[in-house]
């Protein structure tokens, strides 16, 4: 079964609206999860590293003020868009791993595919 | 900086075929992990198998095995009795040990979309 669960799957909103997604680690506590953002076609671009309880870590070029991330708990990450505009219609995957061994796989959530409108 | 390559954007492969997947990889550390997903149409990522860099063994799952040349920098993966099921994409990616604990990042190649036809 899931051991990371993203909600929601589909957005569909207006310009300018903020959106919350939810990550979540089902069976193991994360304190690092990561979200990235897939645009068609291409290949998973990270945007973030969550740390449960600090700050999140952002890539280059990601903005901060518009993703916010809060990992309040070793078992929740959240990545809100603010002020969502066309540009950021994309779809958006977060991932948790357990910690220790560097053999350990990123579990992914199911993806939330964001439509701006 | 680390990158990985898959050059291959698609492939296209009869059913009960086996096929191979190219992935290259450049980093100049000594310990790093390799990691195969799949990522079907519907979007999830599903983690396939791995491969470290001090396994002396190539990793086998099942109908996947990774054919591992380290001093080659590469790891492909081969998909053994191919399936209908088995169309969608592929994604290498790679794993650093870093010494920011917890900042352990995958950094993923290109991907190849992986077409099986009956």
């Amino acid at each position: 079964g899931a051991v990371v669960s993203q909600h929601p799957s589909r957005v569909i909103c207006k310009s300018g609206t903020s959106v919350k997604i939810e990550c979540r680690s089902l069976d193991f506590q994360a304190t690092t999860m990561f979200w990235y953002r897939q645009f068609p076609k291409q290949s998973l671009m990270l945007m973030a590293t969550s740390n449960e309880g600090s700050k999140a870590t952002y890539e280059q070029g990601v903005e901060k003020d518009k993703f916010l991330i809060n990992h309040a708990s070793l078992t929740l990450s959240t990545l809100t868009v603010t002020s969502a505009h066309p540009e950021d219609s994309s779809f958006y995957i977060c991932s948790a791993t357990r910690e220790g061994r560097l053999s350990q796989p990123q579990h992914f959530g199911d993806g939330t595919r964001l439509s701006i409108l | 900086a680390q990158k990985i390559t898959q050059t291959q954007p698609g492939m296209f492969v009869q059913e009960k075929e086996a096929v191979t997947l190219d992935c290259t990889y450049d980093t100049s550390d000594q310990s790093y992990g390799l990691f195969w997903y799949k990522q079907p149409s519907s979007g999830e990522m599903i983690f396939l198998i791995y491969q470290g860099s001090y396994d002396e063994q190539n990793a086998t799952e099942g109908r996947y095995s990774l054919n591992f040349q380290k001093a080659r920098k590469s790891a492909n993966l081969v998909i053994s009795a191919s399936q209908l099921g088995d169309s969608a994409m592929y994604f290498c990616a790679m794993r650093e040990v870093s010494i920011i604990q917890g900042a352990q990042k995958l950094v993923f190649g290109q991907g190849t979309r992986l077409t099986i036809n009956p």
